[in-house]
């Protein structure tokens, strides 16, 4: 069974603070997308990596694929009250395409 | 970006009743879907996947004959929950996966139907 551990499961920091999410599993990811989701909407995509190794950024955002494609890192920088959300990791499931979820880091930035 | 539809965002009803939820991708074709639920402060749990022109998959613990899935077209699937139950309460969220980057498994999100069962 495929399974992605997060952590943490929640995070409360101040403003202008910086903070690593990681998502990490014993199998083997062909792809890992992270989202982000508000309360009462559905998750928007990020970013999404396909290659061990693979850095991404989005703005104040680094992305992170390992390069055995097992584990994926999010970090913010200088985070903002506008950051707060839950931040979903999930992988490309085995089956059928589906997407295999952390159970999410709800994250709180406070001004 | 890729945009997915999906409707009602709330809905109400009595217990007994059956409530349909529509997912559309609005600028692409899907030929998967997939169904998900969100309890409070919890992740999403897969309940189904919808292939255009067939049977739905549904994962283990889920009752095909009380969550009914039809994926009609490139472009829509529909979630009925029959005769609902308070314990069907619950978030909703429909995702579809762009056909032209399947390789890549992205799936784009519905903004999820908020079902209340009184």
């Amino acid at each position: 069974t495929q399974l992605l551990e997060q952590s943490p499961q929640f995070l409360s920091i101040q403003e202008g603070e910086n903070l690593t999410v990681y998502c990490n599993s014993s199998s083997v990811f062909s792809s890992l997308q992270w989202y982000r989701q508000e309360p009462g909407e559905g998750p928007v995509l990020l970013v999404t990596v396909v290659t061990g190794g693979e850095v991404k950024k989005l703005k104040r955002l680094t992305f992170q694929f390992g390069d055995a494609r097992k584990d994926s890192s999010l970090h913010i920088t200088a985070a903002q009250p506008g950051d707060t959300g839950l931040y979903l990791c999930a992988g490309g499931g085995r089956s059928q395409g589906n997407l295999i979820f952390g159970k999410g880091t709800k994250l709180s930035v406070k001004p | 970006g890729a945009v997915v539809s999906q409707h009602p965002s709330r809905v109400i009803c009595k217990s007994g009743t059956s409530v349909k939820i529509e997912c559309r991708s609005l600028d692409f074709q899907a030929t998967t879907m997939f169904w998900y639920r969100q309890f409070p402060k919890q992740s999403l749990m897969l309940m189904a996947t919808s292939n255009e022109g067939s049977k739905a998959t549904y994962e283990q613990g889920v009752e095909k004959d009380k969550f009914l899935i039809n994926h009609a077209s490139l472009t829509l699937s529909t979630l009925t929950v029959t005769s609902a139950h308070p314990e069907d309460s619950s978030f909703y969220i429909c995702s579809a996966r762009d056909r032209l980057h399947r390789a890549k498994n992205i799936q784009y999100f519905g903004a999820g139907t908020r079902l209340s069962v009184l």
